[in-house]
């Protein structure tokens, strides 16, 4: 039972580089998130989705790109990697709706760039 | 943006020790109040969700209040140990809208 997974779990790369980070669950979960962990913010939402081909904007989504083509996958690109993306990135997955169903997250990808 | 409030930031209680830490969230258009345990080098689990004026949860010896109306919720632990240093974070609903968390608040339990 793999659950939902993220890769790479480490990646450096270099100011301007695109990055594109994985995230795969396997509980058929409709609704998928991604969130940056940074020091004194906590958790903060990048971007959403209610189901395959349905994204929408968090608080934080400028520089970053998602799609979600499967229900499974959701994919984050950093399309021209800045510093200030160093950041601990945690996908997560809910059954459904956001409001009364916990959400499940990720073991997280540590980005640094360079 | 909500805000969604976290105190204290951290704290250090001696094992045994019973604890308490406050969320204070929008008291208008409340929808629904989750609690996460985040240990260090780990993922937020889920704790508690929380719906309902006067809500109360317990899991063990962790347990959490609710109050809508005036917008804090508790969350307790009782005679805490060293496992249950964590980040404890609460995140707030206000309808069909992402979860806002909170910045965390910090346990450490020393033996």
């Amino acid at each position: 039972d793999a659950g939902i997974t993220q890769s790479p779990r480490y990646k450096i790369t270099e100011t301007g580089r695109q990055v594109t980070l994985m995230c795969h669950q396997t509980w058929s979960h409709s609704y998928m998130f991604w969130y940056r962990q940074d020091l004194g913010h906590g958790l903060r939402l990048i971007y959403y989705s209610a189901a395959a081909d349905i994204t929408d904007k968090g608080e934080v989504p400028d520089g970053y790109v998602v799609s979600r083509s499967k229900t499974e996958n959701f994919p984050l690109t950093l399309e021209s990697a800045t510093r200030s993306q160093t950041s601990v990135y945690f996908c997560a997955s809910s059954v459904s709706g956001m409001v009364f169903n916990e959400q499940f997250f990720g073991p997280g990808t540590r980005l640094t760039v360079l | 943006i909500l805000n969604v409030e976290q105190s204290p930031q951290s704290l250090h209680v001696q094992e045994g020790d019973s604890t308490n830490f406050t969320c204070s969230f929008p008291s208008s258009n409340f929808y629904a109040l989750h609690w996460y345990r985040w240990e260090t080098a780990k993922s937020p689990e889920a704790l508690f969700v929380m719906t309902l004026n006067g809500d109360e949860k317990k899991k063990g010896r962790i347990s959490a209040t609710l109050n809508t109306k005036e917008g804090y919720s508790y969350l307790y632990i009782k005679g805490s140990q060293p496992e249950d240093s964590a980040t404890y974070l609460c995140a707030f609903n206000s309808g069909n809208t992402p979860l806002v968390f909170g910045k965390g608040t910090r346990l450490s339990v020393i033996a």
